[in-house]
């Protein structure tokens, strides 16, 4: 099936430690997203990706990092920079072609840091 | 600054019984306006997408308006569902840039 797919679910820290949440995505989409979740918030951009080897800052990419060296592949690194970690992180796809293509979500993943 | 504004911030209802959410925005210049569902702990789901000429779109029990000179959308459920309880996320596009914009969301619960 054709699809979006976050792993793991959910994502135990320890402080001081980096994690990599990963996200991989079967529908040859071109633009790939990370998104953070917090409770009674919206959705806050991180990073995003419009194309292989290239990335662009979001809103909040401080104490994140990413890269794209497979258009199927958009992994997201928390780096024991980032303040307050503990989210839910979302990663999202969407075709380049049009601005108005739907975004594509994967089921996302709980990070906690203990 | 790009904007999105949802109402109310939360809602309980009873299984049956319609309800309506709002969106409003302040993006410019507008694209299209899409409204997600998104059940707990899970990614967002398009229900429906509304473009600048599109007044009124159903899916289902869900019928989304949009008013483009006041800047309005609104989400109707009608015969909620337990499985309607979600949160309903208004996020509209602008056409100049391939990042939309999100609202925080309208919280809705469904009581039996």
């Amino acid at each position: 099936d054709g699809g979006i797919t976050q792993s793991p679910k959910y994502l135990f820290r320890k402080e001081g430690q980096n994690v990599t949440l990963s996200c991989e995505q079967n529908l040859n989409h071109d633009a790939m997203y990370w998104y953070r979740q917090d409770p009674g918030q919206g959705l806050r951009l991180i990073y995003y990706s419009q194309i292989v080897n290239d990335f662009q800052k979001g809103d909040i990419a401080e104490g994140y990092s990413v890269s794209r060296e497979k258009k199927e592949s958009f992994p997201l690194t928390v780096t024991s920079a980032q303040k307050n970690p503990t989210a839910f992180y979302l990663c999202a796809s969407r075709p380049n072609l049009g601005l108005d293509t739907e975004a594509f979500f994967g089921q996302g993943t709980r990070l906690t840091v203990v | 600054k790009n904007q999105v504004e949802q109402s109310p911030q939360s809602l309980i209802i009873l299984e049956g019984k319609n309800c309506t959410l709002q969106c409003n925005y302040t993006v410019s210049p507008f694209s299209n306006l899409r409204w997600y569902k998104q059940d707990t702990g899970r990614g967002p789901v398009s229900l429906t997408i509304m473009t600048f000429s599109e007044n009124t779109k159903s899916n289902g029990r869900y019928t989304a308006t949009l008013d483009a000179d006041t800047k309005q959308s609104s989400l109707h459920i009608t015969a909620s569902q337990l499985s309607d309880s979600a949160s309903y996320i208004c996020v509209v596009s602008s056409g100049r840039s391939y990042i939309p914009t999100f609202g925080r969301g309208t919280s809705l619960i469904v009581h039996p």
